[in-house]
């Protein structure tokens, strides 16, 4: 089945514990992107890959880290968590290197940052 | 940043009425497309609009993407307990050279009720 994973689907942590959200998508897409949803803001791009060991900023990056090593793999790193990184995380990818086409999206991953 | 501006915030309908919602930005979008996310799920893709006036039709769904470039519009006929969700529009912003940015900019979302 055509999927975008991510894990884990919820966390809770404490505040300058790294941590890892992990995304991956099996329909050879070379687009993926990282999302975070906070009530009244909608969604916010955080970072986004055109393809392999290409990645940009996308409108909320900071604190935040990417990592494209492998086509299907699109990990979310935050270094030092602060509460104000608690928020609903989506992951996306479609098949095109420009985002224009259909992003399939992940199941989220609920963050609580103490 | 660019944003864009989506109305309205919320809406209450009765099963049977049709619905418009709308987005607007101050700057150019090369593409708009449209989601819809049901509670405890993530964001489904219903329309996506490529050309300036393109109209494009989903089923009940009618989505338009405007002349100037700065709006799209999604119509949704004869509502049913079923649409309910929030509603997103989202759009890739015009690069210098004429071609899409990577990045996708989203509305806050319209939340639909559907009273039957």
């Amino acid at each position: 089945e055509a999927q975008v994973t991510q894990n884990p689907r919820y966390l809770i942590t404490v505040t300058g514990k790294k941590l890892t959200v992990t995304c991956s998508q099996n329909m050879n897409h070379e687009y993926m992107s990282w999302y975070r949803q906070d009530p009244g803001l909608g969604l916010r791009q955080i970072y986004y890959s055109m393809n392999v060991e290409v990645t940009d900023k996308g409108d909320v990056p900071e604190g935040y880290k990417v990592s494209r090593k492998e086509k299907r793999n699109f990990p979310l790193i935050l270094e030092s968590p602060s509460p104000n990184q608690t928020s609903l995380y989506f992951c996306a990818s479609s098949l095109l290197g420009n985002g224009a086409d259909t992003q399939y999206f992940g199941p989220g991953t609920r963050l609580t940052v103490l | 940043g660019q944003q864009l501006n989506q109305s309205p915030q919320s809406m209450f309908i009765q099963e049977g009425e049709d619905v418009s919602m709308n987005c607007t930005s101050s700057s150019i979008f090369n593409t708009w497309l449209w989601y819809k996310q049901d509670p405890g799920e993530g964001p489904v893709l219903l329309i996506a609009l490529y050309k300036a006036g393109e109209l494009t039709s989903n089923g009940r769904l009618t989505a338009q993407f405007g002349i100037t470039r700065k709006d799209s519009f999604l119509n949704i006929s004869a509502s049913i307990p079923s649409d309910v969700g929030i509603y997103f529009c989202a759009g890739q912003p015009l690069t210098n050279y004429g071609g899409s940015q990577g990045n996708l900019i989203f509305g806050k979302g319209t939340k639909l009720s559907v009273k039957p």
